[in-house]
């Protein structure tokens, strides 16, 4: 079952222009990951931020984790036309101890004018 | 990074055939790997965790003879739809975690179904 909300459900910026992106999510969690996904393809980690950490930076991304609101915002500084996709916050489930499969949320549409 | 490799990338059948997806690891051993089916601009929905050497647990909602899953090696894990119709068509995409990071999955690049 979806557990994540994403929004917006579609975000169109300027090239250059920072975007934010958030998530809610409505169970507890291990980790919070976020993932890309260009049109029709397969999905690529981000970034992953885990339930005892508030802020996380990699690169031009900055990811936020609010355990108390169960809300998350994915932040793309400057951004580029390469950037555009859709972006997608993903939970584990269970104990995190295993293997288990992802929840994804129901994802954001990035669009990036040049 | 992980690779992991989804064949075919899209495949067109007819109504009562059966479809056969491959997902491999190409670079790391995956005793686990994982089944997702996505609507057109919509989320990942979990379908199914392929366990290597025993039977795959699927998501409730999910027929298990609907879509047959085999992990046969640490490489490899397969799906069947047997019997397909229309309403299954859909894209499909598998992931694997490589076991010495935290649940961080890779995906395959999907497959999408198209069936007459």
């Amino acid at each position: 079952s979806q557990q994540g909300e994403e929004d917006p459900q579609a975000l169109s910026i300027q090239e250059g222009e920072n975007a934010t992106m958030n998530c809610s999510y409505k169970t507890s969690i291990n980790n919070l990951q976020w993932y890309r996904q260009n049109s029709g393809r397969g999905l690529v980690h981000l970034i992953l931020i885990r339930s005892n950490e508030r802020e996380k930076h990699s690169g031009r991304l900055r990811v936020t984790l609010d355990t108390s609101k169960k809300s998350s915002s994915l932040l793309i500084t400057a951004s580029r036309a390469a950037d555009t996709a859709s972006y997608f916050c993903a939970s584990t489930r269970g104990s995190g101890g295993g293997a288990d499969g992802l929840t994804f949320g129901k994802g954001t549409h990035l669009i990036i004018q040049p | 990074g992980a690779v992991v490799s989804q064949h075919p990338s899209r495949v067109i059948c007819k109504s009562g055939t059966s479809v056969k997806i491959e997902c491999r690891s190409l670079d790391f051993q995956a005793t686990t790997m994982f089944w997702y089916r996505q609507f057109p601009k919509q989320s990942l929905m979990l379908m199914a965790t392929s366990n290597e050497g025993s039977k795959a647990t699927y998501e409730q909602g999910v027929e298990k003879d609907k879509f047959l899953i085999n992990h046969a090696s640490l490489t490899l894990s397969t799906l069947t739809v047997t019997s397909a119709h229309p309403e299954d068509s859909s894209f499909y995409i598998c992931s694997a975690r490589d076991m010495g990071v935290e649940n961080i999955q890779y995906f395959g690049a999907g497959t999408r179904l198209s069936v007459l």
